[in-house]
């Protein structure tokens, strides 16, 4: 299986705090996404970084990619307890469009 | 507002049934998929469509099958339902040359 492994599998941080959350894959990509879920609903697509890109923001996010480690991170800046979530990255190769989503991150925002 | 919309949020189905979940989008999108979630397991792919009446199996094809009879519908089967087959089911979306998928918001499928 190509499947990504997401780090650490759960967090908890207070509100206002930081939150980063780790991913890293097994070969050779061409984007890497990142979603949320909220409890017991669909995913929703926060941000996609190409393989020739290092960083990327979108408002209080910042993904960065290391390709020569085949790790990605998610930073999520001053969070607010609407950011209780589970987070997937999903990585995507040439060619093929289909994805791959690692086992998630389940973050936990206490007010 | 675009969307993909699932059937059905819960059902609950006895073993040996055939059971239908359908998906549908108003994106006019040509990818569509069919994802289960399990705790711990992530989303595993279990068919996908990149055009109508087109079908590829995906990781985890085992006891389900599809249908894409329209481009914006696409159906996933359990042809004799089994309680491993207990999970959440996720429908997406994604159009040509994009990865982006749009997601529907799932299908909780309890086999007893």
């Amino acid at each position: 299986s190509q499947q990504g492994e997401e780090d650490p599998q759960a967090l908890s941080i207070q509100e206002g705090e930081n939150a980063t959350m780790n991913c890293s894959y097994k070969t050779s990509i061409n984007n890497l996404q990142w979603y949320r879920q909220n409890s017991g609903r669909g995913l929703v697509h926060l941000i996609l970084i190409r393989s020739n890109e290092r960083e990327k923001h979108s408002g209080r996010l910042r993904v960065t990619l290391d390709t020569s480690k085949k790790s990605s991170s998610l930073l999520i800046t001053a969070s607010r307890a609407a950011d209780t979530a589970s987070y997937f990255c999903a990585t995507d190769y040439f060619g093929n469009e289909k994805l791959t989503f690692g086992t998630g991150t389940r973050l936990t925002i206490i007010p | 507002d675009v969307k993909v919309t699932q059937s059905s949020r819960y059902l609950v189905k006895r073993t040996g049934e055939k059971v239908f979940l359908e998906c549908v989008q108003d994106m006019d999108h040509e990818n569509m998929f069919w994802y289960r979630q399990d705790p711990g397991l992530g989303l595993r792919l279990i068919y996908f469509s990149y055009d109508v009446k087109m079908k590829e199996k995906g990781d985890i094809p085992e006891g389900y099958s599809v249908s894409r009879e329209k481009k914006e519908r696409f159906s996933l089967i359990l042809e004799s339902a089994s309680t491993n087959q207990t999970s959440m089911y996720l429908c997406a979306s994604s159009s040509q040359g994009s990865t982006e998928a749009f997601f529907g918001q799932g299908t909780r499928l309890t086999v007893v």
